[in-house]
């Protein structure tokens, strides 16, 4: 089964608030993780990166916390904006390989 | 965007017929994965590549076989389709074997089969 675990399927902002998008992982080696955004009908894009040595790192308006003590990764999108509606993964690095999680739809409502 | 193509797009095709997908990159990345991707499952690894003619198994690789000949082209081959392959297929570029960088994902291929 999925090594990276589930989440909230589907998670409603409002245009202007911060969304946060959670994600469990199984696999305590895992070393590297990325978050990405996947619109309808187009292939993932790459968001942000973190490293295991990190438990937080700033993008532009995204933010990605890791806490290894309990295998949780989350992704923080400041003053959402409808253009962030899509579906988005986590993905960790076990054993030279990326493994996906299931994904959660960010839907914005105006 | 990453230079990276997918043919075809869109295939419908009937259960034990053979298909091939195609992946093309202008990048030069040495390493390109394919993967599928279902509703409840994510993406999952089909077979990935890290140079041409060496190539290895992902965690779905049953049904499928793949071929790297040229840096710039991956092949997945379906020797004999089944509904269970009906899936969108993602091709992925990436310079590293995953943990000291992003891949670049294709926009992928639709495949029905009947």
């Amino acid at each position: 089964g999925e090594s990276v675990g589930l989440h909230l399927p589907t998670l409603s902002v409002q245009e202007g608030d911060n969304s946060i998008i959670n994600c469990a992982y199984s696999n305590s080696a895992s070393d590297y993780f990325i978050w990405y955004k996947q619109e309808s009908g187009k292939g993932p894009q790459f968001i942000i990166d973190i490293r295991s040595n990190m438990d937080k790192r700033q993008g532009q308006r995204v933010t990605v916390l890791l806490n290894k003590t309990v295998k949780h990764l989350s992704l923080q999108i400041a003053a959402t904006q409808p253009g962030d509606s899509a579906v988005y993964f986590c993905a960790e690095n076990f054993t030279g390989k990326l493994i996906f999680g299931q994904g959660t739809t960010l839907q914005v409502k105006p | 965007d990453a230079g990276i193509t997918q043919s075809p797009r869109h295939k419908v095709t009937e259960t034990g017929t053979p298909v091939t997908l195609r992946c093309h990159q202008t990048e030069n990345h040495r390493y390109m994965y394919w993967y599928r991707q279902d509703p409840g499952h994510g993406l999952r690894l089909i077979h990935y590549s890290y140079g041409v003619k060496d190539t290895d198994k992902g965690e779905v690789s049953d049904g499928y076989s793949v071929s790297r000949s040229k840096t710039e082209d991956f092949l997945l081959t379906l020797e004999s389709a089944t509904s269970s392959q009906t899936s969108v297929y993602f091709c992925a570029i990436g310079t590293a074997i995953s943990n000291t960088g992003e891949l670049f994902f294709g926009e992928g291929s639709r495949l029905t089969v009947l």
